[in-house]
């Protein structure tokens, strides 16, 4: 299946900003509406916004997401100990008729 | 409060079938859309298929290769997922998620497919 590229690992300091990319192609993250979601060890994901920057009630400011060309971005700013987590975006593809999503992008917060 | 159980999980040989259940508590089910998703241990999210809210719009992810069947009953607020000819490969977290938006998960259900 069609790949979607999200870098592996990013690490960031407290209160910083981390910006988590998700690069797809013009069936998929140029075309439809991306889901960013959430995964702490050993639970479920979480959803923090759905097309491209709609956030679900009680998730915070602090996660913004975008989209630019073929690539979308999740901003998550002022850096806290409950944001290390697992970051996967997801959206629809076009030439292949399914939902795809991306390799995860493990979030460590110095 | 809105919810999602899955059940059906377990232990089973290469070859094998299995039925795994899903059912949705605090919303109008049939309403939305449903999926499943795995992740293997220590792997990431796997879109499996998915269902209009009608029991239409059916698709599955390729790896399926027809050995899977999604379907859903909303009279008991229930989706399902029967898969065939397993393989040690779908060895996984299977969750079930609500709507184009997979904004509600469940816990999961385990799947074991060994020998």
């Amino acid at each position: 299946q069609a790949g979607l590229t999200q870098p592996p690992s990013v690490s960031k300091g407290l209160g910083q900003i981390a910006i988590l990319t998700c690069t797809g192609n013009s069936n998929n993250v140029g075309f439809k509406g991306v889901a960013w979601l959430q995964q702490h060890q050993g639970h479920p994901p979480k959803l923090l916004s759905h097309r491209n920057n709609n956030r679900p009630s009680g998730i915070s400011e602090r996660f913004s997401a975008s989209r630019s060309g073929n690539t979308a971005s999740l901003a998550i700013s002022g850096l806290q100990p409950e944001d290390e987590a697992d970051y996967y975006c997801l959206v629809w593809d076009t030439s292949l008729d399914a939902w795809v999503f991306g390799g995860g992008t493990k979030l460590t917060v110095l | 409060e809105v919810h999602l159980a899955e059940s059906g999980g377990g232990l089973v040989q290469p070859g094998t079938s299995l039925r795994l259940s899903c059912v949705g508590t605090g919303f109008s089910f049939d309403d939305y859309a449903m999926h499943w998703v795995r992740q293997a241990p220590g792997r990431g999210l796997e879109w499996v298929s998915g269902l209009a809210w009608n029991g239409g719009a059916i698709r599955y992810a390729d790896f399926v290769e027809g050995r899977f069947t999604i379907s859903r009953d909303n009279a008991k607020n229930s989706l399902y997922l029967q898969m065939h000819s397993l393989r040690l490969e779908d060895t996984a977290l299977y969750y079930c998620a609500k709507d184009d938006a997979f904004d509600v998960w469940g816990q999961g259900t385990m799947v074991t497919v060994s020998s």
